[in-house]
């Protein structure tokens, strides 16, 4: 089946750590994007990458980094530099102007 | 710049109740329109879809109506059951850029 898979489904950090959170698809889509979704504010673009090796920021991309090495795969690592990391991070892909989401990584700083 | 107000929840409905949950937007060009639907600790689903104005997207007896002069895609439903609790985020798209959401709007449904 195709689809979207995040890994993992919940990730806990200690404050000053940096962690990478996984995206993986099968879809053959060309781009990928990461939102972050905090209660009551709906979805805000962290990073969104259109073709393999190359990748934009998004509204809030300050303490984010991403790569794009293959088109499956668009990595997110969370810095030590973002100030509230705690939060549910959403995956998504598209070939047109429908998207697909995975099923979120919810962060949790200690 | 574009942007998607939709309607405060939580909105809190008897079953078989009727459902309409507002969206308006602001687009510097002709956006393509959805509804996506989110259940608790999943990520969002695609509800339904509409691209140009006049166009209605359905889906599991869900529609939205594409208002080009009222810049509106309002969400409405018949007859709302239980398993439709769950928040609701309307979104659009201009080319070859990401969605921008409204806040998402949270419906409960009683028994």
């Amino acid at each position: 089946d195709g689809g979207i898979t995040q890994s993992p489904k919940y990730l806990f950090r200690k404050e000053g750590q940096n962690v990478t959170l996984s995206c993986e698809q099968n879809l053959n889509h060309d781009a990928m994007y990461w939102y972050r979704q905090d209660p009551g504010q709906g979805l805000r673009l962290i990073y969104y990458s259109q073709i393999v090796n190359d990748f934009q920021k998004g509204d809030i991309a300050e303490g984010y980094s991403v790569s794009r090495e293959k088109k499956e795969s668009f990595p997110l690592t969370v810095t030590s530099a973002q100030k509230n990391p705690t939060a549910f991070y959403l995956c998504a892909s598209t070939s047109g102007p429908e998207q697909f989401f995975g099923p979120g990584t919810r962060l949790t700083v200690l | 710049g574009n942007s998607v107000t939709q309607m405060e929840g939580p909105v809190t409905l008897s079953e078989e109740a009727f459902l309409t949950i507002n969206c308006t937007y602001t687009a510097t060009g002709y956006p393509s329109l959805f509804w996506y639907v989110q259940y608790p600790g999943e990520g969002l689903q695609l509800l339904l879809k509409a691209t140009k104005a006049d166009d209605k997207g359905s889906n599991k007896g869900f529609e939205a109506t594409y208002r080009k002069e009222t810049t509106s895609f309002h969400l409405e439903k018949g007859s709302v059951q239980v398993s439709d609790s769950a928040v609701y985020f309307c979104a659009l798209i201009l080319s070859g850029y990401a969605l921008n959401f409204g806040k998402g709007t949270s419906l409960l449904v009683t028994p």
